[in-house]
């Protein structure tokens, strides 16, 4: 199975900063990699695919880059809405695999 | 509005069993592949189980092959997750996720989840 390592596990940050995190895959995925919104309580919720693509309905403050090994995800100004946590989730080999997450928390 | 909502979840004891739906609307269930994906109680999502569109090709963890049936009935709008010989490891909040069918298929839509908990 690929795995998918993400880092960093948790971040504080404050409203308005910027915010970048990090997955890498076991093995090359092309770009076949998703990142998911969860808050507590809630499902998941499809913020990117194909690595960069934005997921519709979704605040163009997110943006995602990356391929073959190496993906980011990046908040380019936080708001209060977005302390959650974080999967990026690979699609390229079966089985999919998922992240172990980031959680992100207010400064 | 796409629409999945999961029911069936409950306790159940060690070597049970127990059947979970999902119930889709607001868009055509027959198109697409459908996932289950559960999480343990305070840990992070793993994918169990998909099916295609028609029913007739299925795929699981190893931590649930022959235990775990997946199956779906297109005239209903329902995804089934069968579960037999339940572990305490089993427990967690089971998800439904609907395959998109965009490039790298992300899973683009999940229902609320339902929580599976077996114990003694």
């Amino acid at each position: 199975d690929i795995q998918m390592t993400q880092s960093p596990s948790s971040v504080s940050a404050s409203v308005g900063d910027r915010v970048t995190i990090t997955c890498r895959a076991s093995q090359g995925i092309s770009s076949w990699l998703a990142w998911y919104q969860q808050k507590p309580g809630k499902a998941p919720k499809l913020l990117i695919y194909a690595a960069s693509s934005l997921q519709s309905g979704v605040p163009s403050r997110f943006s995602g880059s990356g391929s073959g090994t190496d993906f980011t995800l990046t908040i380019s100004s936080l708001q209060p809405e977005d302390f959650a946590t974080y999967y990026c989730q690979q699609a390229n080999s079966f089985p999919p695999t998922f992240g172990q997450g980031t959680k992100l928390e207010i400064k | 509005e796409v629409q999945l909502v999961e029911s069936g979840g409950g306790l159940v004891q060690p070597g049970g069993s127990l059947r979970l739906s999902c119930a889709a609307s607001g868009f055509t269930f027959s198109s697409y592949w459908m996932h289950w994906v559960r999480q343990a109680p305070g840990k992070g999502l793993v994918w169990v189980s998909r099916i295609n569109s028609d029913g007739s090709s299925t795929s699981y963890a190893d931590s649930v092959k022959g235990r775990f049936t997946i199956s779906r009935d297109n005239a209903k709008n329902t995804l089934y997750l069968q579960m037999n010989s339940l572990r305490a490891e089993d427990t967690a909040v089971y998800y439904c996720a609907r395959e998109g069918s965009v490039v790298a298929q992300p899973l683009d839509y999940w229902g609320q989840g339902t929580l599976v908990t077996v114990s003694s």
